[in-house]
């Protein structure tokens, strides 16, 4: 499995936008994009996904680089509710069906 | 939309002793199956897959084992457990292509 990098922390304030990287050099042209969000003792969260192109949903922006060895997982307003571990995942798309967490990014929303 | 029963939420168990963990999911048919453990702090560490009836993938040896008796039940055992088997466990399910769904976890302490 292709391996990402995240910082291990951040910090935002509330109703802020927050910008949280991954990089994934070695991403093959097959994997998927995927992130998650992990609040305190629960399970993960699917936030979003994505294959070449940036996309929105109700909860996030993912913004893909040109090369797909970067990605950004944007939160346009942050509130107190999205402090979270978040996890940047690959995911191979013609045969993978194991998701293959790191360590994430514990990001802190400060009020 | 698929959901993940896990019971129970908590467990304390003494060293030695068997366990049996059990998830069920609603609202799909013929789902991939997972078991993830995480220990404090850290991320998600697949321990078993299944992608059928009867059929398991194990990604890490240890003292645990996985069956999946029906469809949607997948369970997780222990004849003996270790010290080293306390954490946060977690059944996920995927259907296809959609994102992966998380269940609340057990977190299971052994003394």
């Amino acid at each position: 499995d292709a391996k990402t990098t995240q910082p291990n922390s951040m910090e935002s304030n509330e109703e802020e936008p927050v910008h949280l990287p991954c990089n994934h050099s070695t991403i093959s042209g097959t994997d998927y994009i995927h992130w998650y969000r992990q609040l305190p003792s629960q399970g993960p969260e699917y936030v979003i996904h994505g294959l070449t192109s940036n996309v929105n949903n109700r909860m996030a922006s993912l913004a893909i680089a040109e090369d797909r060895k970067s990605s950004t997982l944007i939160l346009h307003r942050a509130t107190l509710r999205d402090a979270a571990v978040y996890y940047c995942i690959l995911r191979d798309g013609t045969s993978g069906s194991r998701l293959t967490f790191g360590e994430g990014t514990q990001l802190t929303v400060n009020p | 939309s698929q959901t993940i029963h896990q019971w129970p939420a908590t467990l304390v168990q003494p060293v030695g002793s068997p366990l049996s963990l059990e998830c069920t999911v609603e609202g799909t048919s013929n789902p991939n199956l997972y078991w993830y453990r995480q220990a404090a702090g850290r991320g998600l560490q697949l321990l078993f897959y299944s992608v059928g009836i009867g059929q398991i993938s194990s990604e890490v040896p240890q003292n645990l084992s996985a069956s999946r008796p029906q469809d949607r039940q997948f369970i997780l055992s222990s004849k003996k457990l270790l010290l080293s088997d306390s954490g946060f466990y977690l059944c996920a399910c995927r259907r296809g292509n959609q994102p992966q769904h998380f269940g609340d976890g057990t977190r299971l302490s052994i003394l």
